[in-house]
């Protein structure tokens, strides 16, 4: 199957701080990626997608100011959040898919944990 | 869009079929139920996905009711590491999201 892959795995960081996240899609290219949050016990919630070349469509709730997304080529997108607060410490989930469809399927990365102290 | 409603836990013996239901009684004619699975602090990991015919793969199988208002995903011999959450999806025909709720969490005992 498809290889989707994060990085960073896990980031501790100061709080006022803006931290990166990358996205790759390795094996395939993307021309949209999505981004999720997950907060302990709880499902994942859908952010954002991102399309290559084009802004990212924001979900209701979640501030594109705070979290900026950037998907410059169909194997890269970036999740960067700043001003980081420890209440936007989470698990931040990528997934990638190609050219879209009615049975098109995403494939997720393995999550980076974001602490925020 | 389709809901999905789908028991929050279920226990099932290592080497038997684990079976897990998932109801979507207001799914339209063309979306598609897809199933993922989330093993603890990793990224959900697809499983399988269908139309209106059962499916199956090297991983599990789908089985969709007739009237497409429910489906059952097996796992024919679970083992201790299909231990997750499983998340049964639809997906609305004009857009690339996949909405996750609250799934069922599998207990694979030995």
């Amino acid at each position: 199957g498809a290889v989707v892959s994060q990085h960073p795995s896990r980031v501790i960081c100061k709080s006022g701080t803006s931290v990166k996240i990358e996205c790759r899609s390795l094996d395939f290219q993307a021309t949209t990626m999505f981004w999720y949050r997950q907060f302990p016990k709880q499902s994942l919630m859908l952010m954002a997608t991102s399309n290559e070349g084009s802004k990212a469509t924001y979900e209701q709730g979640v501030e594109k100011d705070k979290f900026l997304i950037n998907h410059a080529s169909l194997t890269l997108s970036t999740l960067t959040v700043t001003s980081a607060h420890p209440e936007d410490s989470s698990f931040y989930i990528c997934s990638a898919s190609t050219s879209g469809g009615a049975e098109e399927t995403q494939y997720f990365g393995p999550g980076t944990r974001l602490l925020v102290l | 869009d389709a809901k999905t409603t789908q028991p929050p836990s279920m226990d099932c013996a290592e080497g038997r079929a684990a079976n897990l239901p998932c109801n979507h009684s207001t799914i339209s004619g063309n979306e598609y139920v897809y199933w993922y699975r989330q093993i603890h602090s990793q990224g959900p990991q697809y499983i399988i996905h269908g139309l209106k015919n059962n499916e199956t793969n090297e991983m599990a199988s789908l089985i969709i009711t007739e009237d497409r208002k429910s489906s059952t995903l097996i796992l024919p011999h679970a083992t201790l590491r299909d231990t997750a959450v499983y998340y049964c999806i639809v997906r609305p025909y004009n857009t690339d999201k996949l909405i996750f709720g609250t799934g069922t969490r599998l207990q694979v005992f030995p």
